[in-house]
């Protein structure tokens, strides 16, 4: 069974510095894996959806890489700005999983101005 | 763009009540999906649908119906109210399954005393 974890559960960080959030997962043999934004009282976002053949994804300040023999995904937050603090979700697709997602618990992002 | 929209967005309920939680999306997706998701937690499947009229469960399916008569509705139904279900839960629909990005309403946060 897939297991998908993300560390730390939470940072603090100083507006302006650049940061890497954690995901690892336990079977290596995924679909893809997508990197989820959450704010307070709201739905998750997708922020970027690497695929398995991949090795990074970018979108402005932020990329995503993937490793897939090693279990692990990073997501790089550049000049991090108090609007970025969120939690952030990964989740991966298994090749024997079908149409399901297996979700990361989440690390919780403050920026400080 | 309405995207993925969630009815209600709170509710109470007293153990053993029955109640539908609504979701409909305006993106002509195929897959649609609900998740709860409990505090600290990553976000569990409960059952999901790759088109009108086909369901199948995830992780988490007892206590929990669902029906999907068109492209656009998936109400997943709650008939006999339990504690263990207070939780957050959210609609998914996405083009491709896991293949493409979910887009996610904004939740049901539901409680039962």
């Amino acid at each position: 069974k897939q297991e998908v974890t993300q560390i730390p559960a939470a940072l603090s960080v100083p507006e302006g510095e650049n940061l890497v959030l954690n995901c690892s997962f336990t079977d290596s043999a995924i679909y893809n894996l997508q990197w989820f934004r959450q704010d307070p009282g709201k739905g998750l976002t997708s922020l970027l959806l690497i695929q398995s053949s991949q090795r990074e994804q970018t979108s402005g300040r932020l990329n995503a890489s993937l490793d897939k023999s090693s279990g692990r995904s990073t997501l790089y937050i550049a000049a991090s700005q108090p609007g970025d603090s969120a939690t952030y979700l990964c989740a991966v697709g298994g090749e024997t999983s079908g149409s399901r997602l297996t979700f990361g618990e989440g690390t919780q992002l403050t920026v400080n101005p | 763009n309405a995207g993925v929209t969630q009815t209600p967005k709170f509710r109470i309920l007293k153990i053993g009540q029955s109640m539908t939680l609504q979701c409909t999306q305006d993106m002509n997706h195929n897959y649609m999906y609900w998740y709860r998701q409990d505090p600290g937690m990553g976000l569990k499947l409960i059952y999901y649908s790759v088109g009108a009229g086909i369901t199948d469960k995830g992780e988490v399916p007892n206590g929990y119906n669902v029906s999907r008569s068109t492209t656009e509705d998936f109400p997943l139904r709650l008939e006999l109210a339990a504690p263990s279900q207070t939780s957050v839960y959210f609609c998914a629909s996405s083009y491709q399954g896991i293949n493409s990005p979910l887009h996610f309403g904004n939740g049901t946060r539901l409680t039962v005393t």
